[in-house]
């Protein structure tokens, strides 16, 4: 099966960029996916690439996909408070039914 | 608000109880999930229902008891859970089973605690 794997946690000061990476193992990975996870909250979708993309943009987050290491990163521009949370990657093959989930990075953003 | 509602949010539960988790989606989807999430640990899939028949079941112990009456409810029965069966409980669904990119929704979790 595949596995995942993210660095655990993640301080940046307020205004700064953040930069989450994660790796996987499965090179048949065909969908990416970052997650969100707030204090007391379940999941919530922030975004996701196609296996067959560079790169994605959408407002503060730039997804990032590097296929020959299997690496893939989500940077978030001016990073605010409201920023603070757990991150999940995870990776779906389309052979699969499901996603497989990393351990999840927490990110404290300080004022 | 994603459309999928887990209840309770919170629960109490002694080793010899029976309880169970309800969660129910107002997307129209056909795919639901049970997934486990417990700290220091990645987000472990327990079950998948695809138009309410159990399509996976991922070694899960026989006290974790699934039911899926219908396409838009499903549940999960607990009995004699053990301590370390304490965690986050998270129903979601998708479409179809996640097959080009079907995205997956999750309600916000049940919190369990077994005393």
């Amino acid at each position: 099966g595949e596995d995942v794997e993210q660095s655990l946690f993640l301080s940046v000061r307020e205004g700064d960029s953040s930069v989450i990476n994660c790796t996987y193992t499965d090179s048949s990975s065909t969908y990416l996916y970052w997650y969100k996870q707030e204090p007391g909250a379940g999941l919530q979708l922030l975004t996701y690439i196609f296996s067959n993309m560079d790169m994605k943009q959408d407002q503060r987050l730039t997804v990032l996909l590097n296929k020959k290491d299997k690496h893939l990163s989500l940077r978030i521009a001016d990073t605010q408070t409201g920023d603070s949370a757990i991150y999940f990657c995870a990776g779906q093959n389309s052979g699969y039914s499901t996603l497989t989930f990393g351990k999840g990075t927490m990110l404290l953003v300080s004022p | 608000e994603t459309g999928v509602t887990q209840t309770p949010r919170h629960l109490v539960m002694g080793m010899t109880n029976k309880k169970s988790l309800k969660c129910e989606q107002h997307l129209g989807h056909n795919a639901m999930y049970w997934y486990k999430q417990s700290a220091k640990k990645p987000l472990e899939l327990m079950f998948v229902y695809n138009f309410k028949e159990q399509t996976e079941n991922n070694s899960v112990p026989s006290r974790f008891s699934p039911e899926c009456p219908n396409s838009s409810h499903l549940f999960l029965h607990l009995h004699t859970l053990q301590p370390e069966d304490s965690a986050l409980y998270l129903c979601a669904s998708s479409q179809d089973k996640p097959l080009s990119g079907n995205t997956i929704y999750f309600g916000e979790g049940s919190w369990l605690t077994v005393v």
